[in-house]
């Protein structure tokens, strides 16, 4: 039973290169969500989304950074024009269809998005 | 704006001992408050929750303590094991499942 997978695991762009982040959730889990880890803070919500749909994009910047999850394959985060401080860890989690009370979100390993 | 926050960023403890972690929020809205652990170069690996209408759940070696009027949780490790040397963040449900996350406690258990 894998669990969220994200790669890669690690990328290194130059400035104004895009980049590519992938994620596929857990085995039956349609929702997914990304978070950004700048060193030593906590994890940052970026985006919630569902296949095809966008709920929640509070957390991300407005311009450079999108997030899609389509309804074949895994869910990509892209920025494009990277700058420098876009060098970050950025974690992809998941959970189940429901959203009941304690709905677990389950995390992949991260994506460390180093730009020089 | 810091909703999540996790003062004394290290703790070292003797194996066998107690470890206690605590967190503490500003927003009245969460209603689910997790506890995750990471160990370096992975994904947060969820512990523990709870639910803001309870003020204690037990699961194994793990206790969570929920304080509401106080806005305050804590993590209880007993007995602390080497393997638990890790950070551990506090995170706090709000929203559209959004998660808020203090900035980690790292923790040493010495054998």
């Amino acid at each position: 039973n894998a669990g969220v997978m994200q790669n890669p695991r690690h990328l290194v762009r130059r400035r104004g290169q895009e980049a590519r982040l992938r994620c596929s959730p857990m085995k039956g889990h349609s929702h997914v969500y990304w978070y950004r880890q700048l060193p030593e803070e906590g994890l940052k919500f970026m985006v919630y989304l569902q296949k095809e749909n966008i709920i929640d994009e509070s957390g991300m910047p407005k311009e450079r950074f999108s997030a899609e999850f389509p309804k074949e394959g895994p869910s990509i985060l892209r920025i494009q024009q990277v700058v420098r401080g876009d060098s970050a860890a950025y974690f992809c989690a998941s959970s189940p269809p429901s959203l009941g009370g304690g709905n677990i979100q389950y995390f992949g390993a991260g994506t460390r998005l180093s730009v020089l | 704006d810091q909703q999540v926050k996790q003062n004394s960023p290290s703790l070292s403890v003797q194996e066998g001992r107690i470890s206690i972690l605590n967190c503490d929020y500003t927003n009245s809205m969460f209603d689910y408050f997790l506890w995750y652990k990471k160990y370096p170069a992975e994904g947060p690996t969820f512990l523990i929750s709870i639910s803001s209408i309870k003020d204690k759940n037990e699961d194994g070696r793990f206790t969570v303590f929920l304080n509401k009027s106080a806005k305050h949780l804590s993590l209880h490790i007993v007995p602390s094991q080497p393997g638990d040397s890790a950070v551990y963040f506090c995170a706090a449900r709000y929203g559209n499942n959004r998660l808020a996350f203090g900035k980690g406690n790292q923790v040493v258990v010495i054998p």
